[in-house]
């Protein structure tokens, strides 16, 4: 089946540091989502693309949908403590069905 | 505004016990509903689907089940609960065509079997 290899697994980064993370997958995908969840809880729909090319930000988040429709990104500038959680990527196909990356989990050290 | 809801949040479970989830939606009509279940430091698995009342689809073979008795309700359960059904269960909805991919997470459901 479809997969997407979502990197880095985790990250440890100082508060205040810019953080970038990405998806990529052999396949092509139609929309590309991007979404946080924090301990506990169900994840939260951070920024969805729509658009090969796509660039959105929502807040100090920042999101691209890759040209080739088969990678994306998601970038957070100026880490505070709250942005700890996994993050998530998932892409939907022609099929829509979604498709969802394994996470990256971001901690900032103390 | 929708919300969703899901329950119990906490439960541990023997072994060969039954289980049954609730997750229900308010504020809209007619969503596409989700069970995904997290093992543990995992991503997500999408276990069943619905698309309207009594229309079930199950992604992964297994000894879960899934209802839709109303609109806005469904039910994950089990007749006979395994060491590996143990993770963390989440409800979700989207509107109801397909097209977005933009799921609404309910809080998460943590089975522990033991």
């Amino acid at each position: 089946g479809q997969q997407l290899n979502q990197s880095p697994q985790s990250m440890f980064i100082q508060e205040g540091e810019d953080v970038s993370m990405n998806c990529t997958s052999s396949s092509i995908f139609n929309t590309w989502l991007w979404y946080k969840q924090e301990p506990g809880e169900g994840p939260v729909l951070l920024i969805a693309l729509y658009k090969a090319g796509e660039l959105t930000s929502n807040g100090r988040l920042t999101a691209q949908f890759g040209i080739t429709r088969k990678d994306s990104f998601l970038n957070i500038s100026a880490s505070i403590p709250s942005d700890v959680g996994i993050y998530f990527c998932a892409g939907m196909d022609s099929n829509y069905q979604l498709i969802w990356g394994a996470g990256t989990k971001l901690i900032i050290k103390p | 505004s929708q919300t969703i809801h899901q329950w119990p949040a906490t439960l541990v479970q023997p072994v060969g016990s039954p289980l049954s989830l609730e997750c229900t939606v308010e504020g809209t009509s007619n969503p596409n509903l989700y069970w995904y279940r997290q093992a543990a430091g995992r991503g997500l698995q999408l276990l069943f689907y619905s698309v309207g009342i009594g229309q079930i689809s199950s992604e992964v073979p297994q000894n879960l089940s899934a209802s839709r008795p109303q609109d806005r309700q469904f039910i994950l359960s089990s007749k006979k609960l395994l060491l590996s059904d143990s993770g963390f269960y989440l409800c979700a909805w989207s509107m109801g065509t397909w097209g977005t991919g933009e799921l609404f997470f309910g809080e998460g459901s943590r089975l522990t079997v033991l």
